[in-house]
């Protein structure tokens, strides 16, 4: 299963851009690249999944380069209530592989 | 999306009694269930696939004969920790994929917190 490389920690103001950047050298041809969040006490929550290009949805967008070797999570005008964590996962996205979690990105929106 | 559910969400319990924890698909069927464990400001950590009608397959260093996976139905996986000691205290969460699908997301149930006194 591809590793992954992400910041430890990351600040932000309230109504900024946040790009958190991944990276995943040893990606799989079938692997998908996926962000979860995770608040405090809770599960982790989908945020948004891709395999190459760009990708867009209602929370967020993420930036594939053509190797593939990396992603970029983009949070448009963070808020408070985005202090989280961030995981990047990589690696397929059916059977019964799991997803295997790395350290993550620890947010803090600052007001 | 899909929704997973875990019961309970806290439990605490006396050194040396077991816990069961249940995982349930809502409205979708997984053969396969994943069981993960996480300390305080740590990350989620595998602990075994669990496989509908089958042994669950355990990740090197969870003791099997500690933590009992049951796999009964396409929507119930069950994790017991068995003679629970203040270590095994942990954030025990459950994660299952809709294999009715090609390819879709990993879905991670709300959690259960595990405190052993």
């Amino acid at each position: 299963l591809a590793k992954t490389t992400q910041p430890i920690s990351m600040d932000s103001y309230e109504g900024q851009e946040v790009n958190i950047t991944c990276s995943h050298n040893n990606i799989a041809t079938n692997d998908y690249i996926t962000w979860y969040q995770q608040f405090p006490s809770q599960g982790p929550r989908f945020i948004i999944q891709g395999y190459k290009t760009k990708v867009t949805n209602e929370v967020a967008s993420l930036f594939i380069p053509a190797d593939r070797k990396s992603s970029t999570l983009s949070l448009p005008r963070v808020s408070l209530s985005d202090t989280a964590v961030y995981y990047c996962l990589v690696g397929p996205t059916a059977g019964n592989t799991p997803l295997v979690f790395g350290k993550g990105t620890r947010l803090s929106v600052i007001a | 999306g899909a929704v997973v559910s875990q019961h309970p969400s806290r439990v605490i319990c006396k050194s040396g009694t077991s816990v069961k924890i249940e995982c349930r698909s809502l409205d979708f069927q997984a053969t396969t269930m994943f069981w993960y464990r996480q300390f305080p400001k740590q990350s989620l950590m595998l602990m075994a696939t669990s496989n509908e009608g089958s042994k669950a397959t355990y990740e090197q260093g969870v003791e099997k004969d500690k933590f009992l996976i049951n796999h009964a139905s396409l929507t119930l996986s069950t994790l017991t920790v068995t003679s629970a000691h203040p270590e095994d205290s942990s954030f025990y969460i459950c994660s299952a994929r809709d294999m009715g699908q090609g390819t879709t997301e990993q879905y991670f149930g709300p959690g259960t917190r595990l405190t052993v006194t």
